[in-house]
Parts: structure tokens; C-alpha cells; sequence
């Protein structure tokens, strides 16, 4: 049973950097990409991006030139990082397990970390 | 960039009823090398995560009760829910990921009649 958790500061000021980390337990860690995607209050998913065992990462072109995701395969953890916060980035962030090689569906998800910006 | 939009955004259904949910892609998900759709469906109930129900459009995750189905091809899908049960009140998402970046459909809120 593959379980993911998560943490990182939940309150930012505006300009600051927003840091997560998810912790995988149970399963491949190299088998499979790992993806960080977000839920502003009241409303939908948004996909961050998605980050390979191997380093290789795949960012949403409209959060691309802020994000910067990493592995560490030693310790089963991959992170994220957003700078430049605002308003906007105040959400729920989710880390989760791709569910298949072919596919980026999401078959496990960590706990999610509510991220608030406000000055 | 795919965009998913479903129908209707909130649906009533009285227990035991069918609920129907509806998803259109603004392009085509089938991939046509391996006649797969790129189409996956989840559940959210209030503070939790996501739960997968359906992936590559029909086939559903072990452990989802067999009431939960999903069909279509292209760029129009359905998750039906055969027999509505209490516990599956819950906002659905569709999900794509046929392109490099995966896109969600806006949620539909589910409740009982």
C-alpha cells in the first residue's frame, strides 16, 4: 500500500517562496512520475507538473518560469518550490503518485497542505 | 491546452436513481496507435483528496464498487452511477492527459434528492 505525506509551510506573504515536500512510502519510488497539482478554495484541479525518479520534470506552462521541482531518490521525497507568491497561489496542494507508466492519472494522493498568501 | 467541460455542474438524484455525468474534451483523448482514451474520473469529498474511480475511460480501479461506470470515446464521455448510495455525494472531476499537460473538467456536485 503506497501512502504519501506531505508537508510545508501552510501562511506566505506576497513575493515569498512556497515550499513542499511529499514522502512516499510503500511501492516503486523508481517506477513511476510524481506530480504536484493544486485546488484553490471552492473551485477545481489545476496541474503543477510532474516530476520523473530520474530528475526530468514536465511543468503547466502558465506556472513554468516559478516552479522548480526536485527528487531525492534516497529518501523516497520529491518537492516543489513556487516563487513570487500572490493571492492567486492560495490553494490546497496535493502531491500524487502517477498510476501509470502510459498515463498520468493519479491513483494515490498525499493529504494535501493548505497554502494561504496574505500580507 | 484540452479543455475539459462537464455537464451539468450540479445534479440531484433521489437513492437508488441513476446519475449521469457528463464530460466533453475540446479536442479528441484517443490516442489512435493504441486506441486508448486518455480519460480518467475521480471522486472529492469535502477535505479529502481526489479519489481515482475510471482510467483510460472505462476501466475501473480495483475496489470501486461496480455501480460506478465509465464510457465514450473521443472527445465525449460519461460516468454513470447505476444505483445512487449515500456515500457517493461527492464533487466529480474528468480528468485528460493526453497532452504533456494534463487538464481537469470543473467539477460536478452530486447530492441526493
Amino acid at each position: 500500500q503506497v501512502q504519501l505525506q506531505q508537508w510545508g509551510a501552510g501562511l506566505l506573504k506576497p513575493s515569498e517562496t512556497l515550499s513542499l515536500t511529499c514522502a512516499v512510502y510503500g511501492g516503486s519510488f523508481s517506477d513511476y512520475s510524481w506530480s504536484w497539482i493544486r485546488q484553490p478554495p471552492g473551485k477545481g484541479l489545476e496541474s503543477i507538473g510532474e516530476i520523473h525518479h530520474s530528475g526530468s520534470t514536465t511543468y503547466n506552462p502558465s506556472l513554468k518560469s516559478r516552479v522548480t521541482m526536485s527528487v531525492d531518490t534516497s529518501k523516497n521525497q520529491f518537492s516543489l518550490k513556487l516563487t513570487a507568491v500572490t493571492a492567486a497561489d492560495t490553494a490546497v496542494y496535493y502531491c500524487a503518485k502517477e498510476a501509470d507508466p502510459d498515463g498520468s492519472f493519479f491513483d494515490y494522493w498525499g493529504q494535501g497542505t493548505l497554502v494561504t498568501v496574505s500580507s | 491546452d484540452i479543455v475539459m467541460t462537464q455537464s451539468p455542474d450540479s445534479l440531484a438524484v433521489s437513492l437508488g436513481e441513476r446519475a449521469t455525468i457528463n464530460c466533453k474534451s475540446s479536442q479528441s483523448v484517443l490516442y489512435s496507435s493504441n486506441n486508448k482514451n486518455y480519460l480518467a474520473w475521480y471522486q472529492q469529498k469535502p477535505g479529502q483528496p481526489p479519489k481515482l474511480l475510471i482510467y483510460w475511460a472505462s476501466t475501473r480501479k480495483s475496489g470501486v464498487p461496480d455501480r460506478f461506470n465509465g464510457s465514450g470515446s473521443g472527445t465525449d464521455f460519461t460516468l454513470t452511477i447505476s444505483s445512487l448510495q449515500a456515500e457517493d455525494v461527492a464533487v466529480y472531476y474528468c480528468q485528460q492527459y493526453f497532452s504533456t499537460l494534463d487538464t481537469f473538467g470543473q467539477g460536478t456536485k452530486l447530492e441526493i434528492k
